[in-house]
């Protein structure tokens, strides 16, 4: 079975200054990543993924994401923080059913607080 | 193209009742996932529907049913209402074939479910 782990609740960080929200994962396989960002009172919203090839994807809103296989990381990254960035970020992994299709086995969640 | 849509936004419900939500995909999605978020067991797979058969389920009591339609619009239904049923369900659609896991998923703005 997968599993994924965001092992920091919260992070904090000051506009401007570059932000990591980490992530790690346990799969079979290949891993298939995904991370999300959820708004208050809003559903999830897809920030970029990680299938194969290049270790570094770039996604929406200037999000990017560091692939390390000997690590089993996926940490999100960001060079510049700002207040908007405040929200609540999940990672997850995709995997084959058996009947078929996928399902994501998301994160705690990581509530990314950028203060003026 | 217009995103996932989710009808109601809210409800509130009692014990014992039994309430049913609609997600409609986006537009030629034919794969549609639902999920429950509460803030204690965080996001969990309900199940997912493609080519309105049922390929997948979570784990969830039998209470938790759904169906999709020749549309791929879906529903989802809780029979005997309990309290800890209260949470935010989420309807996500994707593009997938029947056997890629790598197709994203979209996401509603999801249904909070209040129960009395």
């Amino acid at each position: 079975a997968q599993s994924v782990a965001q092992p920091e609740d919260q992070v904090n960080v000051a506009e401007g200054n570059p932000l990591t929200v980490k992530c790690t994962y346990s799969v079979s396989g290949n891993p298939y990543l995904f991370w999300y960002v959820q708004y208050p009172n809003r559903g999830l919203q897809f920030l970029l993924k990680y299938i194969t090839g290049d270790n570094l994807v770039k996604g929406s809103y200037g999000f990017e994401a560091e692939f390390n296989k000997s690590q089993t990381s996926f940490h999100l990254k960001k060079p510049s923080a700002l207040v908007s960035d405040s929200a609540l970020y999940f990672c997850a992994v995709s995997a084959i059913l058996t009947g078929g299709g996928n399902k994501l086995t998301f994160g705690t969640g990581t509530q990314l607080k950028v203060e003026l | 193209k217009a995103g996932v849509t989710q009808t109601p936004r809210y409800l509130i419900k009692t014990r014992g009742q039994q309430v049913t939500l609609s997600c409609s995909p986006i537009s030629g999605h034919r794969s549609v996932s639902w999920y429950q978020q509460t803030p204690g067991q965080g996001l969990q797979f309900l199940f997912e529907y493609f080519s309105e058969t049922q390929r997948n389920k979570g784990n969830f009591p039998g209470r938790f049913s759904g169906r999709q339609f020749s549309n791929s619009r879906s529903e989802m239904n809780v029979s005997t209402l309990e309290l800890g049923d209260s949470a935010l369900y989420l309807c996500a659609s994707s593009s997938l074939t029947e056997y890629l896991s790598t197709d994203t998923q979209y996401f509603g703005p999801g249904t909070r479910l209040t129960v009395l």
